[in-house]
C-alpha cells in the first residue's frame, strides 16, 4: 500500500501570498495527481505528472522522484483559489492511493 | 474537453429503495472508471475500478452486492445502491479516463449528494 502524506492538513494565507502544499508517497509510482476539490463537492484534476515541473497560470508542480515527494505551488494566491487540495498517486496494476486533502482558505 | 457528466446530483430517498448513478463521458471514450465516496471532512476513499465491459473490481470493505456497477458503454457507468440506509449516506463521485488509466489524467463528476432517511 501507497502510504501518500500531506502537508499541512489546514492553511490560511492572506491574498497574495505564495502558498506551498507538500506530499509524499512511499513506494514507487506512475504518476502524481493534483487535484483541487470545491466547496460544493466538484473536483478538478489540475496536474499530472511524472517527473519534473508542470505549470499552469498561477499553479505550479514539481516532483521529485527520488525522494519521493511533490510539491504544489500557488504564486500571488486569490480567494477563488480557496478549496481543498488532494495528492494521489497511481501505479500500474494497481488503485489511487489519495492523500488526506489540504484546506486552503485565502483572505482577501 | 474531457467532461465527465454525473448525474443526479443530489439523491434523497427513503431507507430500503435502490438508488441508481450514472457517470458518463461525454466527448471521449472512457474505457477506466472509477466510483468514490467521501464523508464530511475526509478524502476521497475508491470504492471499485470499472473497465468496459469487465465485472468491476471492488475495494476490499466494499460490498459488491450493496453497490453494483455497470460499465456496458464506453461512455457510461452506473453505481447503483442497493436498499439503501441512512449510513450508505455520502457523496459519491465518479472519475474516467482512456488507458493507461495509471498514466492518464482522471476527470471527475461533480457528484452525487445520497441521503437516506
Amino acid at each position: 500500500k501507497n502510504e501518500v502524506e500531506q502537508s499541512p492538513q489546514n492553511l490560511t494565507a492572506q491574498e497574495g501570498e505564495f502558498i506551498t502544499i507538500n506530499c509524499s508517497y512511499s513506494v514507487g509510482i506512475s504518476a502524481l495527481h493534483w487535484l483541487q476539490q470545491h466547496p460544493g463537492g466538484g473536483i478538478v484534476s489540475l496536474f499530472m505528472l511524472s517527473s519534473g515541473k508542470k505549470k499552469h497560470g498561477r499553479l505550479i508542480a514539481t516532483i521529485n522522484i527520488q525522494e519521493k515527494h511533490s510539491s504544489l505551488h500557488i504564486t500571488a494566491s486569490h480567494p477563488r483559489d480557496s478549496a481543498v487540495y488532494i495528492c494521489a498517486s497511481s501505479e500500474t496494476g494497481n488503485q489511487f492511493y489519495f492523500g488526506t486533502g489540504t484546506s486552503l482558505t485565502v483572505i482577501p | 474537453g474531457a467532461v465527465v457528466s454525473q448525474h443526479p446530483s443530489w439523491v434523497i430517498c427513503k431507507s430500503g429503495t435502490s438508488v441508481k448513478i450514472e457517470c458518463r463521458s461525454l466527448d471521449f471514450q472512457a474505457t477506466t472508471m472509477f466510483w468514490y465516496r467521501q464523508f464530511p471532512k475526509q478524502s476521497l476513499m475508491l470504492m471499485a475500478t470499472s473497465n468496459e465491459g469487465s465485472k468491476a473490481t471492488y475495494e476490499q470493505g466494499v460490498e459488491k452486492d450493496k453497490f453494483l456497477i455497470n460499465h456496458a458503454s464506453l461512455t457510461l457507468s452506473t453505481l447503483t445502491v442497493t436498499s439503501a440506509h441512512p449510513e450508505d449516506s455520502s457523496f459519491y463521485i465518479c472519475s474516467a479516463s482512456t488507458q493507461p488509466w495509471d498514466y492518464q489524467p482522471q476527470h471527475f463528476g461533480d457528484g452525487t449528494r445520497l441521503s437516506i432517511l
